[in-house]
């Protein structure tokens, strides 16, 4: 079973700064099946990222994602006050199984 | 616009099984594109799947809860379903119904959720 691990666990920044959020992988992961989505309080999950660098439908082009193997990044050029939120990383590997990382919260400084 | 809605109970005894049935209006749950699937979230905690399903009945499941876990699908509701055995209070969680895209295999639709709580 494939392990995700993300960090930091938690991010402090302020708007109009750059945030770079890491998923690690316990091995190889294929970057087409490599996600990220973006949850606020109280809110479902929403996809951001998917194929390791494809931005899903009316996602901004702030964020953007990269990485292959086992190392994968998630970066927002320059955060919105909107932007503070929970991030996770996602997977898809054969059996089939989804696996999520354990998140990283994105918090205003 | 595609919409997905969770229904059940919101309260279930320990030992007891969870049912949750998910509607989903806007799109046909028998398009060959998707699976359709269930995800849970404990409180203050991150993602879990649980299992998906096809709208030809194959499924698949989390193998930490697959002797649990059963998901069905009515296409002719436009409706998927879950049962959850055994019930404890690590159970406990949002519990979101969900589209999965096949092309890249992600979450492109969630519903809202519902937090089920296991407790006598």
């Amino acid at each position: 079973e494939i392990v995700l691990t993300q960090s930091p666990g938690t991010l402090s920044l302020s708007p109009g700064e750059r945030a770079t959020l890491s998923c690690r992988a316990s091995q190889s992961v294929s970057s087409s099946y490599l996600a990220w989505y973006q949850q606020k309080p109280g809110q479902a999950p929403r996809l951001l990222i998917y194929g390791a660098s494809s931005r899903a439908t009316g996602i901004p082009d702030r964020f953007s994602g990269s990485g292959s193997g086992t190392d994968f990044t998630l970066t927002i050029s320059r955060l919105e006050p909107e932007d503070f939120a929970v991030y996770y990383c996602q997977q898809y590997g054969s059996s089939p199984v989804y696996t999520f990382g354990q998140g990283t919260k994105l918090e205003i400084k | 616009q595609l919409q997905l809605q969770e229904s059940g109970p919101g309260l279930v005894k320990p030992s007891e099984t969870l049912s949750l049935t998910c509607t989903v209006s806007g799109g046909s749950i028998s398009s060959s594109s998707y699976y359709w699937g269930w995800i849970r979230q404990p409180p203050g905690k991150g993602l879990e799947w649980i299992g998906s399903i096809y709208y030809s009945g194959s499924t698949y499941y989390n193998p930490s809860l697959k002797s649990r876990v059963t998901i069905s699908v009515d296409t002719s509701k436009n409706q998927f379903s879950l049962k959850l055995s055994s019930v404890t209070a690590a159970d406990t969680a949002v519990y979101y119904c969900a589209r999965l895209a096949k092309v890249f295999m992600v979450v492109d639709y969630w519903g809202q959720g519902t937090l089920v709580t296991v407790s006598s």
